[in-house]
């Protein structure tokens, strides 16, 4: 079974332009999440789909961020315009329903220049 | 949202058992507690879950009081491979947005 997959790896990008952060869940899973770590700061919550609804959209910072997750499968996070603060690791996670056990990307690296 | 106290960091060597202590004052009812192993460049990878009293799996155990109010991790029989940051985390068994990753410990194994 593949695991959760983020891409890219990484992005270097310069203020104010947009880049888009793709997931794509291990299948089967309704439940997928966004965290992120930015420098130095712990690892929080963005938001949380079931299929394609967002369920809780709570951490996330502003309207700059967009996630979105069409047909329930994968999701994108779209910041736009990107500022220095945004730097950071990008994790999705994506758990099956009435399980317990959320599995982790490698993250996306996000550095804003 | 029950936030978690654990060390910064600790340092074992290949071979010991190492226990690493999480303090979650204020635990609801209903929450569990689930531990998390970050490799640099990785994302948080499960390593094993409870409710009460002691869970044992292959790779850990844990031990949680009858006050619910801290518990342990213990890896037995550490190697190098075991170095990485663990985050003790609480919350609901289902809502995993509301886990709380805190800082995690940094558990540095030497030969």
């Amino acid at each position: 079974e593949a695991g959760v997959t983020q891409f890219p790896s990484h992005s270097v990008i310069e203020k104010g332009q947009t880049v888009t952060l793709r997931c794509d869940p291990i299948s089967g899973h309704d439940n997928l999440y966004w965290y992120r770590r930015v420098m130095g700061k712990e690892i929080k919550f963005l938001l949380h789909f079931v299929k394609e609804s967002k369920q809780d959209e709570s951490g996330m910072p502003n309207n700059r961020f967009l996630a979105e997750r069409t047909g329930g499968t994968y999701s994108t996070l779209k910041v736009q315009p990107a500022e220095l603060e945004d730097s950071g690791v990008y994790f999705c996670a994506s758990r099956r329903d009435g399980h317990t056990e959320a599995f982790f990307g490698q993250g996306t690296r996000l550095t804003v220049v | 949202l029950a936030k978690t106290t654990q060390p910064i960091s600790m340092d074992s060597y290949e071979g010991q058992e190492v226990n690493i202590t999480c303090s979650h004052n204020n635990i609801a009812t209903n929450d569990y507690i689930t531990w998390y192993q970050q490799f640099p460049s990785q994302g948080p990878r499960f390593i094993i879950q409870g409710y009460k009293t002691k869970v044992t799996n292959e790779v850990a155990s844990l031990f949680i009081p009858a006050d619910r109010k801290s518990s342990t991790l213990s890896l037995p029989r550490v190697s190098l491979s075991d170095t990485a940051v663990y985050y003790c985390l609480v919350g609901d068994n289902y809502n995993f947005n509301k886990f709380y990753f805190g800082s995690g410990t940094k558990l540095n194994v030497k030969p």
